[in-house]
């Protein structure tokens, strides 16, 4: 079964808006990893935050977590074309050696 | 361009064959994992091997296995093929074994089962 599990599975804004991605889990975690996939290519890696961290920064990437919740978000403000592509959080589970990816977001762009 | 290297790119075959997929890490990484991503399932960690030892192991049928060489490159051998092994599979790679590391992702292999 999927740790992570992103909301919305799809996301569609205009150029210029900010997207926002969340990502919800099951079990504690040490960190949380953000991904982008394009169409069909190897996924890349956005930015990591580790359980003990509450945001970080990445240029135009916002990420928070909240382990009380158990959930992470992913905000990219000023939206481009070439943002868009399905968005994955991944984690692991304290103890394991292994990174657990959700579904994922499509996330599309309109100019 | 990530730095891992995959082929091949495609790879079209039968039920019941076996197929080998190679991935070269990239530059200096000691650790290979492997994922299998289909639109069912999504993307689902296979197996890591560390410096050439088995390290973790995710959703790994009996029909495949994994090495990886001394110069640190990884095969995935999937044998007795069934429609359900098409899928997208990924190599990728991390400097050390622990799931902090950032992982660096090949291009992909593309498996159609047919």
């Amino acid at each position: 079964s999927q740790q992570g599990e992103e909301d919305p599975q799809a996301l569609s804004i205009q150029e210029g808006e900010n997207a926002t991605m969340n990502c919800s889990y099951k079990t504690s975690i040490n960190n949380l990893q953000w991904y982008r996939q394009n169409s069909g290519r190897g996924l890349v890696h956005l930015i990591l935050i580790r359980s003990n961290e509450r945001e970080k920064h990445s240029g135009r990437l916002r990420v928070t977590l909240d382990t009380s919740k158990k959930s992470s978000s992913l905000l990219i403000t000023a939206s481009r074309a070439a943002d868009t592509a399905s968005y994955f959080c991944a984690t692991d589970s304290q103890g394991a050696q292994k990174l657990v990816f959700g579904q994922g977001t499509r996330l599309t762009i309109n100019p | 361009d990530s730095g891992v290297t995959q082929t091949p790119k495609h790879l079209i075959t039968a039920t019941g064959q076996r197929v080998t997929l190679r991935c070269s890490p990239r530059s200096g990484d000691l650790s290979v994992y492997w994922y299998q991503q289909s639109l069912d399932q999504g993307l689902q960690f296979l197996i890591q091997y560390y410096n050439g030892e088995e390290r973790a192991k995710g959703n790994i049928l009996e029909r495949f296995s994994a090495q990886q060489f001394p110069d640190l490159h990884s095969e995935l051998n999937l044998s007795s093929l069934e429609l359900g092994d098409s899928a997208l599979y990924f190599c990728a790679s991390s400097v050390y074994a622990g799931v902090y590391n950032e992982q660096f992702f090949g291009p992909g292999t593309r498996l159609t089962v047919l």
